[in-house]
C-alpha cells in the first residue's frame, strides 16, 4: 500500500520565494495533519483537516503560511514570503477520524530559506 | 487539554543492554498512547500504541510499553538493544480531541 506522499523532499529557496509543499493522504483516511519539525521547537501540528475542512489552523506561525485541501486525495502547504527562519522539516500526516486510529506520517519535505 | 512529557532528551546505552524511555501525560478525559520511532532523515512510524485492555503492549522490533494509569505513565522498554534502535522515539497522546499531542522527543543512542 501506497503511505502518505510528499513533495519535494527537499528544496532550496532564496528568501522572499513562494514555497509550495505537497501532499497525497494515504487513501481512504478523512484526517489530515501538517506538522513541522525544527530542532528548537520540536514536532508542532501546523494545521488539521477533517473530511477537508480546516478545523484547527491555531499553530500556523502567520499570515505567511496558508494550507488547502481541494479533494480528499491532495493538500498543499503554502508559504509566502519564505524566510530563513522557516527552514524546517515539514510532515504531512494522515488518519481515519477515529481517535485511537493511528496517524501515518510522510517521509517529509526538508526546507531550507537562504 | 493534554499534554506529554518525555523526561529525558537524549538516553545513550551500550548495544545489549537494556533501556526504558520515560513518558508522562496528562488529560482530562480517556486517552490513547502512543509511540512512534524517527530514524535519520525519515518521517516518524508506529512502535506500537495503548487503546484499552491489558496495560502491556507489545510493538515491533522488540519494543514494548506499560500503560500505568495512576502514575500518568506510557514508559517504553526494550530488554537488549542493537546499534540499529538508534533513533528518535516520540510519545503522543490522542484524547477526547483527534488531534495528537507529541512529546518533545528522547534520543536513544545506542553505542558499541
Amino acid at each position: 500500500d501506497a503511505g502518505v506522499i510528499q513533495s519535494p523532499r527537499h528544496e532550496v529557496t532564496e528568501m522572499g520565494q513562494e514555497v509550495t509543499l505537497r501532499c497525497k493522504p494515504i487513501s481512504g483516511h478523512n484526517s489530515l495533519f501538517w506538522y513541522r519539525q525544527t530542532m528548537m521547537r520540536g514536532l508542532e501540528l501546523l494545521i488539521y483537516f477533517n473530511n477537508n475542512v480546516p478545523i484547527d489552523d491555531s499553530g500556523m506561525p502567520e499570515d505567511r503560511f496558508s494550507a488547502k485541501m481541494p479533494n480528499a486525495s491532495f493538500s498543499t502547504l503554502k508559504i509566502q514570503p519564505s524566510e530563513p527562519r522557516d527552514s524546517a522539516v515539514y510532515f504531512c500526516a494522515s488518519s481515519q477520524t477515529v481517535t485511537g486510529n493511528t496517524i501515518y506520517f510522510g517521509e517529509g519535505s526538508w526546507l531550507t530559506v537562504v | 487539554a493534554q499534554s506529554v512529557t518525555q523526561l529525558d532528551s537524549q538516553v545513550p546505552v551500550f548495544e545489549e543492554a537494556p533501556v526504558e524511555l520515560r513518558c508522562n501525560y496528562s488529560s482530562s478525559v480517556s486517552v490513547y498512547l502512543f509511540w512512534y520511532v524517527q530514524y535519520p532523515n525519515q518521517g516518524l512510524q508506529l512502535l506500537l500504541k495503548y487503546l484499552s485492555g491489558s496495560t502491556l503492549v507489545k510493538g515491533i522490533n522488540g519494543f514494548e510499553a506499560e500503560f500505568n494509569k495512576s502514575q500518568t505513565s506510557f514508559h517504553l522498554r526494550k530488554p537488549s538493544v542493537h546499534i540499529s534502535d538508534t533513533a528518535e522515539y516520540f510519545c503522543a497522546v490522542r484524547g477526547g480531541s483527534y488531534i495528537p499531542t507529541f512529546g518533545r522527543g528522547t534520543s536513544l543512542i545506542v553505542h558499541p
